[in-house]
């Protein structure tokens, strides 16, 4: 069956700019998570959904924001893009609470300039 | 600040040795552990998970889990070149927290 899908794959943004990001989960996954790994600070959680609800938010500022479809695709977007967004962005999905773990997509990589 | 830890590395084995990689975790009410590996330019996959104290065995690899002394370990019997990755240690806390925490990562080298 098709993994989780994310595009596009990379991105290259200026400064200010805005971004959005695509995550297709796996069929008949629920939650989705969405990670940014930078070589700095490894794997940071941004905010986790399940039936189009957030239910979890990390610790980022408020132009991360996100949304989930009703069916369980989500997007991602940054507004005011800075140089330290750039990153490898992750999402991740479960088919409920992520208790058997989460499958991660390719990623899509930013580069903000 | 909920934190995970990994033992810093790189570590570096013979082809066919064990491969011990370690983990600690700060949340007390952390309920499930991952063990996740990442090559170089791709994305974690996913090895094993673990939710109960003691072993958990797959194949070569083997989960283990100490929840009182708040430790995650993961062995790897006969190691394989292709083994070499970044093995990435995740929690997730217990109730409606479906947040992973992951630590740093410890960079594996098996060597032929």
């Amino acid at each position: 069956k098709a993994g989780v899908t994310q595009t596009p794959r990379y991105l290259i943004k200026t400064r200010g700019q805005q971004v959005t990001l695509s995550c297709s989960p796996i069929s008949g996954h629920r939650s989705v998570s969405w990670y940014q790994q930078t070589p700095g600070q490894g794997l940071q959680f941004l905010f986790e959904y399940f039936s189009e609800t957030q239910r979890n938010k990390g610790n980022f500022p408020g132009r991360f924001s996100g949304r989930q479809f009703s069916n369980s695709r989500s997007e991602m977007n940054v507004s005011t893009l800075e140089l330290g967004d750039s990153a490898l962005y992750l999402c991740a999905s479960s088919r409920e609470g992520g208790n058997y773990g989460y499958t991660f997509g390719s990623g899509t990589r930013l580069t903000v300039v | 600040q909920k934190e995970v830890e990994q033992n810093s590395g790189p570590l570096s084995v013979p082809e066919g040795a064990i491969a011990s990689l370690n983990c600690t975790y700060s949340d007390r009410g952390s309920q499930s552990f991952f063990w996740y590996r990442q090559y170089s330019g791709k994305s974690p996959e996913l090895i094993m998970f673990i939710y109960s104290n003691g072993d958990k065995e797959d194949g070569r690899f083997t989960a283990q889990l100490n929840k009182a002394s708040q430790y995650v370990s993961l062995l790897i019997r006969d190691s394989q070149p292709s083994d070499s990755a970044t093995y990435l240690c995740a929690v997730m806390g217990g109730g409606s927290n479906y947040k992973l925490t992951f630590g740093k990562g410890t960079l594996l080298t098996v060597n032929p």
